[in-house]
């Protein structure tokens, strides 16, 4: 079984959706976790940081993290076309260390 | 946010060559960056942490021989893929670490090896 556990999609959802995507993980130690979106053929930027369980909102992203079930989520309100990307969800034990991927979804934003 | 650069962006050699990617953080100073490889549509794997002054620390199946990583200062480590063979091409990403919490990622170098 994989560290982290991500569906790759793709996700295909109209403008103004609100999007769920979601990953699972094994290892109970992981208590950073965060979320990147990625376009084509260009570097992970980061979207959210979160620490251990909880929510935290930013703009039209929340995360969530539930650490008893080794599930986070990232919700995006009122999608967009330029939300059309590849989300990853990345988890570590400890701050600053290496990261640990999920595959990535992709997500298709239709106007 | 914080700003991290990859040159090249895109290089092509040929079988046998040596290739040299530098990741800058541009804005802050980076005591530890991070290279990772991506393969067409696969998640990021994490190569090699590079620490400033000090030899790289290497994932388990990456020869430090063929991918050698430089952090000669805190804001500049190079990863070489010497003898580059076609198998070796993907998508090379450098990451440095802002602050305890957070690591910026760079744009990303696709090598093509023909």
């Amino acid at each position: 079984q994989k560290e982290v556990e991500q569906d790759p999609g793709p996700l295909s959802v109209p403008e103004g959706a609100i999007v769920s995507l979601n990953c699972t993980y094994s290892n109970s130690a992981f208590q950073y976790f965060m979320w990147y979106r990625q376009y084509s053929r260009k570097g992970p930027e980061l979207l959210m940081y979160t620490y251990s369980s909880g929510n935290k909102e930013d703009g039209r992203f929340t995360a969530q993290v539930d650490k008893s079930s080794k599930y986070i989520s990232l919700f995006i309100r009122d999608s967009q076309p330029s939300d059309s990307a590849t989300y990853l969800c990345a988890m570590s034990e400890q701050a600053g260390t290496a990261l640990i991927f999920g595959k990535g979804t992709t997500l298709s934003v239709s106007s | 946010g914080a700003v991290v650069s990859q040159h090249p962006s895109r290089v092509i050699c040929k079988s046998g060559t040596s290739v040299k990617i530098e990741c800058r953080s541009l804005d802050f100073q980076a005591t530890t960056m991070f290279w990772y490889r991506q393969f067409p549509k696969q998640s990021l794997m994490l190569m090699a942490t590079s620490n400033e002054g000090s030899k790289a620390t290497y994932e388990q199946g990456v020869e430090k021989d063929k991918f050698l990583i430089n952090h000669a200062s805190l804001t500049l480590s190079t990863l070489t893929v010497t003898s580059a063979h076609p198998e070796d091409s993907s998508f090379y990403i450098c990451s440095a670490r802002a602050s305890q919490e957070t690591q910026y990622f760079g744009p990303g170098t696709r090598l093509l090896v023909l």
